[in-house]
């Protein structure tokens, strides 16, 4: 079985521009959550989608938005990028509010 | 909100030997407590999880304690293998479907 995929898998970016980020759950998942894991740290936590619709938000400023589609795919946007932005950006799926399964990650690098 | 504290930030045991990882949370919503274990250059794993209405909980070598009243909950790996070396994080659900993480613990099985 396919698990959490995520695209890209590294992403260089300059301060001040907008990325997108993506992410396909497991089969059958409806929920997605997004994560920002900065080298070092534990994963932060940012949104929550189920059902394609917001469940919940971490502690992130608005620069940060996100979204799932139908699919039950989810993109995570952030505009404006800091140097701080630099981090794996993670996307959780999962079949309930709780067991959630990661993807390998996105690598995002602002200069 | 949720503060999730994990020691030891780092441990290094004899392969064969226990280990044992701690964490505390301070929201006694908290219902719900995962344990991941991440190798370089990958997402976490879900590698155990814990309910609030169940003490203890084992999956072959793996354990996990929970002891409400304290607020803190302990993974605990027996006959360590030097393939379970990697960084391990604690995490509890807290309101609103926020998940919270531990800063993990390095864990090196020396063979």
């Amino acid at each position: 079985d396919a698990g959490v995929t995520q695209s890209p898998t590294h992403l260089i970016k300059t301060r001040g521009q907008q990325v997108t980020l993506r992410c396909s759950p497991i089969s059958g998942h409806k929920s997605v959550s997004w994560y920002q894991q900065v080298l070092g740290q534990g994963p932060q936590f940012i949104f929550q989608y189920y059902e394609k619709e917001e469940r919940g938000r971490g502690n992130f400023p608005d620069r940060f938005s996100a979204r799932q589609f139908p699919n039950y795919s989810s993109e995570l946007n952030v505009n404006a990028l800091l140097l701080g932005d630099s981090a794996l950006y993670l996307c959780a799926s999962s079949l309930s509010y709780n067991e959630q399964f990661f993807g390998p990650g996105t690598r995002l690098t602002v200069l | 909100g949720e503060n999730v504290e994990q020691h030891p930030s780092t441990l290094s045991v004899q392969e064969g030997d226990s280990a044992v990882i701690k964490c505390t949370y301070s929201d006694s919503a908290s219902n719900y407590f995962p344990w991941y274990k991440q190798e370089l250059g990958k997402g976490p794993q879900l590698i155990i999880d814990i309910r609030s209405n169940v003490g203890e909980k084992k999956d072959q070598r793996i354990a996990v304690t929970l002891n409400k009243t304290a607020k803190h909950f302990s993974l605990h790996i027996t006959e360590t293998q030097p393939e379970d070396s990697a960084v391990y994080f604690c995490a509890a659900k807290g309101n609103f479907n926020k998940f919270y993480f531990g800063s993990g613990t390095k864990l090196n099985v020396k063979p």
